[in-house]
């Protein structure tokens, strides 16, 4: 397996528009985990499902940003309108177990907004 | 609220000295632990995992972590580092009845030749 696969790499926008984050998670896995890292705050985790299902969506910061899950092999995290602050690294991950085995991670999205 | 101490946030070290970072969580439950490592322009990969048993856990490249009940800590250590070493480590926190995975907010460590 390729490992959890992110896209954009890198994303430069112009605030008020529209970014969607793309991720693929490890085949079989049934947890997938949206990260937001910052240097001021760290990771924090955004949002999560289970079985394409959203779980836990109380990290999301505000109704700018919402996340789906359409199938097991794909997931989106949308920021709709982009503003700076959202500038940081978006990770993707995904787990196999309950009680959260290991998470493996992709490369991150590196967010721009100017 | 379930949260992850890291006190340490930057260590310089020489390499072939010793390395603790401390990791402290505030949950009271039975809870999993972890260290998971982040090189510079990398992802996050897992360095070791603490979920029942021997409180001693060894990692990959000589790092090992002790977990002490008593004390909530999960501390890394490892007897020498090296200049590869050198890269951002995140302790994260676990209840094993929720799926949540808590990251603290890291300890940047250079080590220098």
């Amino acid at each position: 397996d390729a490992g959890v696969i992110q896209s954009p790499r890198h994303e430069v926008t112009e605030m008020g528009q529209e970014v969607t984050l793309r991720c693929k998670p490890i085949s079989g896995h049934d947890y997938l985990f949206w990260y937001r890292q910052t240097m001021m705050r760290g990771l924090e985790l955004l949002i999560y499902f289970n079985n394409n299902v959203p779980i836990d969506d109380s990290g999301m910061p505000e109704d700018r940003f919402s996340a789906k899950m359409p199938n097991a092999s794909f997931s989106t995290l949308k920021i709709q309108p982009s503003e700076p602050r959202d500038s940081a690294v978006y990770f993707c991950a995904s787990s196999l177990y309950r009680g959260h085995t290991e998470a493996f991670f992709g490369q991150g999205t590196r967010l721009t907004v100017v | 609220a379930q949260s992850v101490s890291q006190h340490n946030h930057h260590v310089i070290l020489s390499e072939a000295a010793s390395l603790e970072l401390g990791c402290n969580y505030s949950y009271g439950g039975t809870v999993n632990l972890f260290w998971y490592v982040q090189y510079p322009g990398q992802h996050l990969q897992l360095l070791l995992k603490y979920f029942s048993g021997d409180p001693l856990v060894k990692g990959i490249k000589g790092f090992e972590a002790e977990f002490i009940k008593s004390k909530f800590s999960f501390n890394l250590r490892k007897p020498s580092v090296q200049w590869s070493d050198t890269a951002e480590y995140f302790c994260a926190v676990t209840r094993p009845n929720t799926d949540k995975l808590i990251f603290g907010t890291g300890t940047r460590l250079q080590v220098f030749p």
